[in-house]
């Protein structure tokens, strides 16, 4: 069964550097998100990506983060200067037709900022 | 007010009982709705769509109540594998608008 995959599941960083979050979505999905989820916390939206530019973002999703598709099979997200409160569950999704349709997600990176 | 409410339980069930769980939403543009599954520390995944004429899937039935907004979920003879974290999600349009998530209502099954 194609699975979104994630890489990778576990990242501790130091407050100020620089992450990058890695997705392979489904082969044939177009649409494409990330989602977070702080510990104990409901799971938020953050940016979603189609046509190979922003579809729609979130509050959260400020100047610190961006989004690239750097090929035809990679979505990644990058975090610029992590902060502490960045620390969550980091979900990427993809779905065929836009989110009527069911979006799958991966198995999630755990941020970890020190 | 909160997009998305649900109670976030937990809910301590013995197997073969039936629970039910309620969500409340509060933008009436709403267009989608689901139930998702969340076992602990893992991924949402989706267990199944609602439709305003209510739906049925083995032993869960969802139904949705436009008017109220507000939708449920109900499992039959609870399993012990049913024990997760239920999520209510909607999505207020087409294309890629994004999913909003209720915080999800915990369910334990025991034996």
């Amino acid at each position: 069964e194609p699975e979104v995959t994630q890489t990778p599941s576990h990242q501790v960083t130091q407050m100020g550097q620089e992450v990058i979050l890695r997705c392979v979505p489904i082969s044939n999905h177009l649409y494409f998100y990330w989602y977070r989820q702080i510990l104990g916390q409901k799971v938020e939206f953050l940016v979603s990506f189609y046509n190979n530019e922003i579809s729609e973002k979130s509050e959260i999703f400020d100047d610190q983060f961006s989004v690239e598709r750097p090929d035809g099979s990679n979505f990644t997200l990058k975090i610029r200067s992590t902060k502490l409160e960045d620390s969550a569950m980091y979900f990427c999704a993809s779905s065929v037709e836009g989110s009527n349709t069911e979006a799958f997600f991966g198995q999630g990176t755990r941020l970890t900022v020190v | 007010r909160k997009e998305v409410e649900q109670d976030p339980g937990p809910f301590n069930v013995p197997e073969g009982a039936t629970v039910a769980f309620n969500c409340t939403y509060s933008n009436s543009a709403s267009q989608s709705f689901f139930w998702y599954r969340q076992d602990c520390r893992k991924e949402p995944k989706l267990l199944m769509s609602v439709y305003s004429s209510g739906n049925e899937d083995g032993r869960f039935t969802a139904q949705l109540n436009r008017a109220s907004q507000y939708i449920s979920l109900l499992i039959r003879d609870s399993k012990l594998s049913d024990s997760a974290t239920y999520l209510c999600v909607v999505n207020t349009g087409s294309g890629n608008t994004p999913l909003v998530f209720g915080k999800g209502t915990r369910l334990s099954v025991i034996a």
